[in-house]
């Protein structure tokens, strides 16, 4: 199993370009998340998702969107990217079963907005 | 509703002396606690996690953590710093089946272990 993985690891983007953030499992997890970090801050959620076509907003969702085709992938949309934006995005799946719970990060997007 | 508090932004501790890593939580929910540490510039890796059984729970790397319900805690400990155990912590809290499963950060601790 490679777990959860993200794509690109790193990324400069201008203002006012788009981008779109690529994350795939291959755990068969239901639950997926997003969750943007700030510097010196926790996690903060930005969508989540129970299960293919089904996404919902989380904290901070104002700039993105996503979609959840199937139940492996989970794509994260910036339109219009602002310098707000510039942060380090993780992607995270769980499965409320057998004792888990617990969620399986990926390695991280590190986005910078100029 | 769910919030979690880290009680310390920054611990400094000696090499071989014990760490404590408070977290105080409320949640709405039936919760499962963890703890997570990461590296500098590195992702997220569970430490340790309390899911309703046990309340005095081990993991990884000589971490432990106890849940106390009546103080709404779950404070992490370790007998002995060693140098590799520099980073960042979070203290997370989780509904167990409900609330889509959402999770909520604490805003970090950052632990340093001086030679």
């Amino acid at each position: 199993n490679a777990g959860v993985t993200q794509t690109p690891k790193f990324r400069i983007l201008k203002i006012g370009q788009s981008m779109t953030l690529q994350c795939t499992q291959d755990m068969n997890h239901n639950y997926m998340y997003w969750y943007r970090q700030d510097p010196g801050m926790g996690l903060k959620l930005i969508y989540y998702s129970v299960g293919a076509g089904i996404t919902d907003k989380g904290e901070v969702p104002n700039g993105y969107n996503v979609s959840r085709s199937t139940t492996e992938d989970f794509p994260l949309r910036l339109e219009l990217a602002a310098p707000s934006q510039t942060s380090v995005y993780f992607c995270a799946s769980k499965i409320l079963a057998g004792g888990s719970y617990e969620q399986y990060f990926g390695p991280g997007t590190r986005l910078t907005v100029t | 509703a769910q919030s979690v508090t880290q009680l310390d932004s920054h611990v400094s501790v000696s090499e071989g002396t014990p760490v404590l890593l408070r977290c105080n939580y409320s949640s709405s929910y039936s919760p499962s606690l963890f703890w997570y540490v990461q590296h500098p510039n590195k992702g997220l890796q569970l430490l340790l996690k309390y899911t309703s059984a046990a309340t005095l729970v081990k993991g990884i790397n000589g971490f432990e953590a106890e849940f106390k319900k009546s103080e709404t805690s779950f404070h992490l400990t370790k007998p002995s710093a060693h140098m590799s155990d520099a980073a960042e912590y979070f203290c997370v809290v989780s509904a167990l089946n409900t609330n889509a499963g959402k999770s909520t950060f604490g805003d970090g601790t950052t632990l340093t272990v001086k030679p």
